[in-house]
């Protein structure tokens, strides 16, 4: 399957624990996002990465979030000292941008269904 | 503020009905529209974006900036079209951010 792949699929945890996702992305892809979607809601923009660089982050993001991406290929979406609010299902899309074939669809991975109990 | 309104949270009609799945916008600059769609246990996917104009399993969708709109239209429902539909609304320069709306639930029955 070359398409963008999410890591886990599900992650149940207790209140205050930290937690830890991971998406790769289609491999020739430059840009990578982070959603968040609860029940009923569309998806909710978080943050997106061009290469490595984190070009914009939402209001979303409160500072328990972070999100890197190293080297500019797989990213890592860490959520500290969780909260219930925190429950949610976490998107991550990529895309190619720029020459020689930019590409203006977003590809989603499968997501991660976090738990926050 | 940006902003993407699908009034309908859910849509049953009979196979063979015509379709149409509504979508309001609100954005002050110009706007990119897309609709995208996620069958059952399946990643959420592009079904069509406005500028392309074409048609995509027998769906089409305008976009009309008087009214601030992009329906999804299909003149004839398949059971396969049963599926969650988001609009979505591109903001900034480029394919940036999208905005999405809360999605409506297509059931499509025999």
């Amino acid at each position: 399957d070359t398409g963008v792949s999410q890591d886990p699929r599900h992650k149940i945890t207790k209140r205050g624990q930290n937690v830890t996702f991971r998406c790769d992305p289609i491999s020739e892809h430059n840009r990578l996002y982070w959603y968040r979607q609860t029940l009923g809601q569309g998806p909710e923009f978080l943050t997106y990465f061009q290469n490595e660089a984190q070009l914009e982050k939402s209001r979303l993001l409160s500072d328990r979030f972070s999100a890197e991406r190293p080297k500019g290929s797989f990213s890592t979406l860490e959520i500290q000292r969780t909260e219930q609010g925190d429950s949610a299902m976490y998107l991550c899309a990529s895309s190619l941008v720029g020459a020689p074939v930019p590409s203006y669809e977003q590809y989603f991975g499968p997501g991660t269904r976090l738990t926050v109990t | 503020a940006q902003r993407v309104t699908q009034p309908e949270k859910l849509l049953s009609v009979f196979k063979g009905a015509p379709v149409e799945l509504k979508c309001n916008y609100s954005y002050s600059g110009s706007p990119e529209l897309f609709w995208y769609v996620q069958y059952s246990r399946q990643r959420l996917q592009l079904l069509l974006r406005h500028i392309s104009r074409e048609s995509i399993k027998g769906f089409t969708a305008d976009l009309n900036k008087g009214e601030t709109s992009f329906h999804l239209k299909k003149p004839f429902a398949q059971e396969e079209d049963s599926a969650m539909y988001y609009c979505a609304l591109s903001v900034n320069t480029g394919f940036q951010k999208l905005v999405f709306g809360t999605g409506t639930r297509l059931l499509v029955s025999p």
